[in-house]
């Protein structure tokens, strides 16, 4: 299984300010994913990072908003880009197993935005 | 389009006692099928999947869960339940052609009371 490391672990905003998360894996990974979890809610798919590429966003999702880095196989940034309170939420990075299928998570970065 | 129901807001069970957790799904393919736990402040926790073979799958912590592809159903089981079982639960679907897009119940919280 995967370990993943995100920082912040929590953090409290400014709307209108940026701030980037980031998501450390012990393992070379093909794939990284970023998914939003809003208070009370579900998880929903930000984009899907693949190293050397450019970040495939879910409908509803833009980079404009929500950039996205993945400078090596084990490294990647969410930014969240003049925040609202509505951006409020958990952001999650996660990493899929390829042999076994299954989906590894971090521990999550709590935004709260004011 | 892939998607996946948690008719169950809250499931309350007492110690000791049987619990199931619902999951319907929807895929255009096979489906590979998923439940994950959330404990409070903390990221997802992989329970079992079901990607082939036995209809009945065992995972961690005893908990079981059982595929019934004529009624599009996985859901989650445990013979006697424990107060630290006490959690958030995601059912989650993605089908055999989506790579590792994974789509997410809606969540059921489980009370399990002394």
């Amino acid at each position: 299984s995967a370990v993943i490391s995100q920082k912040p672990s929590r953090d409290i905003c400014q709307r209108g300010t940026s701030l980037t998360i980031q998501c450390q894996v012990d393992s070379q990974v093909t794939m990284m994913f970023w998914y939003r979890q809003q208070p009370g809610q579900s998880l929903t798919l930000i984009a899907t990072a693949n190293q050397g590429s450019e970040a495939t966003y879910e409908s509803g999702f833009v980079i404009d908003k929500f950039p996205i880095s993945r400078p090596n196989l084990t490294f990647s940034t969410l930014t969240v880009s003049n925040m609202s309170p509505e951006d409020s939420s958990i952001y999650l990075c996660s990493v899929g197993d390829t042999n076994t299928g299954e989906l590894f998570f971090g521990e999550g970065s709590r935004l709260t935005v004011l | 389009a892939q998607s996946v129901a948690q008719p169950e807001d809250q499931v309350n069970v007492a110690e000791g006692n049987p619990l199931t957790v619902k999951c319907t799904y929807s895929v255009s393919g096979n489906p590979y099928l998923f439940w994950y736990v959330q404990y409070p402040n903390r990221g997802l926790q992989f329970l079992l999947k079901y990607i082939t073979g036995d209809n009945l799958v065992k995972g961690s912590y005893g908990f079981e869960a059982e595929f019934n592809k004529s009624q599009t159903s996985f859901h989650l089981k445990k013979p006697s339940a424990l107060v630290s079982d006490s959690a958030l639960y995601f059912c989650a679907v993605r089908d055999e052609t989506g790579g590792f897009k994974t789509i997410f119940g809606a969540g059921t919280r489980l009370f399990v009371k002394a």
